[in-house]
């Protein structure tokens, strides 16, 4: 089954705590993004990744660190959280920049 | 910049009572249009994608259609089971994929 897993689903942590939300594509696709969703905001685009080792940022990349070291991983890193990155966050995968996006079901942060 | 607008925010229908929702749109150079829905809790899932002025698709009750300056989606005779949040996002050709609008929460009574 063509999918898009993130992990965790729920994660709550104290602030300045590293923290990583893993992101793992089995649909062979190039293009994958982190996405953050916040009420009245819509989904906001952290970062990109065109392919391996290419990564960019998106609208909001502040706080956030991206690798892609495998095509099929794309893991973002907090490396010290704060409460305002309190969000729901969803990870997505695309076979070209274009085409439809499949996304994660979701990662619910929240920093205390 | 591009930019997407969606209205109405929220919209209440009886079962059966057909509507619109509303996309509007500013891209430098658009490459595609996407319709998504998403459920409380779960991630966006992938409807229609629009190329070009003109261009309609359509999935069970849902039609989608596409002017130089916004999208429609149109629900006819909704049921509950239609009860969620449609996106809409634009793409212009860069490798950032996707912006996308604040989303509409249709809400269907039996």
């Amino acid at each position: 089954e063509a999918q898009v897993t993130q992990n965790p689903r729920y994660l709550i942590t104290v602030t300045g705590k590293k923290l990583t939300v893993t992101c793992s594509q089995n649909m062979n696709h190039e293009y994958m993004s982190w996405y953050r969703q916040d009420p009245g905001l819509g989904l906001r685009q952290i970062y990109y990744s065109m392919n391996v080792e290419v990564t960019d940022k998106g609208d909001v990349p502040e706080g956030y660190k991206v690798s892609r070291k495998e095509k099929r991983n794309f893991p973002l890193i907090l490396e010290s959280p704060s409460p305002n990155q309190t969000s729901l966050y969803f990870c997505a995968s695309s076979l070209e920049g274009v085409s439809e996006a499949f996304f994660g079901q979701g990662t619910r942060l929240t920093v205390v | 910049e591009d930019q997407v607008t969606q209205s109405p925010e929220a919209l209440r229908l009886q079962e059966g009572e057909s509507s619109s929702l509303n996309c509007s749109y500013t891209v430098s150079g658009l490459r595609g249009l996407f319709w998504y829905r998403q459920d409380p809790g779960k991630g966006p899932e992938f409807l229609f994608t629009l190329y070009s002025a003109g261009e309609e698709k359509e999935k069970e009750r849902l039609k989608a259609t596409l002017t130089k300056k916004e999208s429609f989606l149109h629900i006819t005779a909704p049921k509950p089971e239609d009860s969620a949040t449609y996106l809409c996002a634009v793409n212009s050709g860069s490798a950032r994929q996707l912006t996308f609008g604040s989303g509409t929460q249709l809400t269907v009574l039996p």
